[in-house]
């Protein structure tokens, strides 16, 4: 079956515009996750997503950074007047339950420039 | 800080050798899991392993878990070429409702 898709998967945009990161998880899949990875670097959670629950934003890094996801499906992330720092791949991930107990599938993310 | 710590951060062998990956983390977890991303791009889940299980194997991959130690290894036995990746672990802590990366380990097989 289809994976976990995004979209674009590579943009580059000026310092000070906002960019919208798209992601389609994988179908039924209830939690839905973004990360982010710099360069060489692990993974950096951001933002996470359960069902109808209120969302853990523990991890957006700034409030230029702002997250939906719309009927228990397809997400976007928003960030707000960009910053060269916010250059990055944007990693989506969706599993079909919460809990700890499930593996996380990946999507192909989005390379983001910020010039 | 990070959860999982990998080590070594970077790793370079002859096709055909075993390779040893570590990882390191600092709190009780549900379980530990292993992934691999290729060029930067989306990672793609090798194993997982629970906290209450010790070994496990998925083809030429061999995970072990010491909970005592907090640590887990990831072995890839006859490496090949198409091996060169980088792996992470990543750990699920008891209570938390995410997974916590670690830096990743960088592997290079030379043919």
């Amino acid at each position: 079956g289809a994976g976990v898709s995004q979209s674009p998967s590579n943009k580059v945009t000026e310092k000070g515009k906002d960019v919208e990161l798209r992601c389609d998880p994988i179908s039924g899949h209830t939690a839905l996750y973004w990360y982010r990875q710099s360069l060489g670097q692990g993974l950096e959670f951001l933002i996470y997503f359960q069902g109808n629950s209120a969302p853990d934003k523990s991890g957006l890094p700034s409030d230029r950074f702002s997250a939906e996801r719309t009927g228990g499906s397809v997400s976007t992330l928003t960030i707000q007047r960009t910053q060269q720092e916010d250059s990055a791949v944007y990693l989506c991930a969706s599993t079909p339950t919460s809990g700890g107990v499930d593996t996380q599938y990946f999507g192909p993310g989005t390379r983001l420039t910020v010039l | 800080s990070q959860q999982g710590e990998e080590d070594p951060q970077a790793l370079s062998i002859q096709e055909g050798e075993n390779a040893t990956m570590n990882c390191s983390y600092k709190t009780s977890i549900n379980n530990l899991q292993w992934y691999r991303q290729n060029s930067g791009r989306g990672l793609v889940h090798l194993i997982l392993i629970r906290s209450n299980e010790r070994e496990k194997h998925s083809g030429r991959l061999r995970v072990t878990l010491d909970t005592s130690k907090k640590s887990s290894s990831l072995l890839i036995t006859a490496s090949r070429a198409a091996d060169t990746a980088s792996y992470f672990c990543a750990t699920w802590p008891g209570g938390a409702q995410k997974l916590v990366f670690g830096q990743g380990t960088r592997l290079t097989i030379n043919p």
